[in-house]
């Protein structure tokens, strides 16, 4: 069965620092991967999705991130962090067969310190 | 831009009331899916619809129904609300694997 694994619960960044955010994802043949943010209170945005093609996808509000099979993972990364980033991120991989359902990990809450 | 809508941001309910949740899409889109979101757990899905009166469970299906008489319209049902359905549930709506995503509503059974 699919699954994602996001081994960061819980992650302190200073504003301006660099991040990075762990995804690991376990599927049996191309998967189609997704990151999606959720601030307080609201729904989930969709980042970024990575279908085919170029391992590098970049995504809305600055974000990028890097397929890389090998490794079975899918990092998300922004060069430098905002205030207004804090939020929950979830990686998602779906879910395979013919319907089209998605596989979310736990997800990764992001602090952003002043 | 797609639009996903639900009736209520928050909700009280009683144990053992019936409860309704609904969802509106604006996108045509012919796939429907409802989850509850519980801290630590993520998102687990409950239900979802790939047309119109067409249902499929999903990995937590007990103590919910759900009912879809119109293409843009989910509605997720709590037969008999109980303590432990108290969670964040989201509504979402897809042509495809992207799936886009109401604001949730927060309920609360007391």
């Amino acid at each position: 069965a699919q699954s994602v694994t996001q081994p960061d619960i819980h992650i302190t960044v200073s504003e301006g620092a660099s991040l990075e955010l762990r995804c690991n994802y376990s599927y049996g043949a191309t998967p189609y991967l997704f990151w999606y943010v959720q601030s307080p209170g609201q729904g989930l945005q969709l980042l970024l999705k990575y279908f085919s093609g170029d391992t590098l996808v970049q995504g809305i509000k600055g974000f990028e991130a890097e397929f890389k099979r090998s490794q079975s993972s899918f990092n998300l990364r922004k060069p430098s962090v905002h205030w207004s980033d804090a939020a929950e991120y979830f990686c998602a991989v779906n879910s395979g067969g013919s319907n089209y359902k998605l596989t979310f990990g736990k997800g990764t809450l992001l602090t952003v310190n002043p | 831009d797609v639009k996903v809508t639900q009736s209520s941001r928050y909700l009280v309910k009683r144990t053992g009331e019936k409860v309704f949740l609904e969802c509106v899409q604006d996108m045509d889109h012919e796939n429907m899916f409802w989850y509850r979101q519980d801290p630590g757990l993520g998102l687990r899905l409950i239900y979802f619809s790939y047309d119109v009166k067409m249902k499929e469970k999903g990995d937590i299906p007990e103590g919910y129904s759900v009912s879809r008489e119109k293409k843009e319209r989910f509605s997720l049902i709590l037969e008999s609300a109980s303590t432990n359905q108290t969670s964040m549930y989201l509504c979402a709506s897809s042509t495809y694997y992207e799936q886009y995503f109401g604001p949730g509503t927060r309920l609360t059974v007391t």
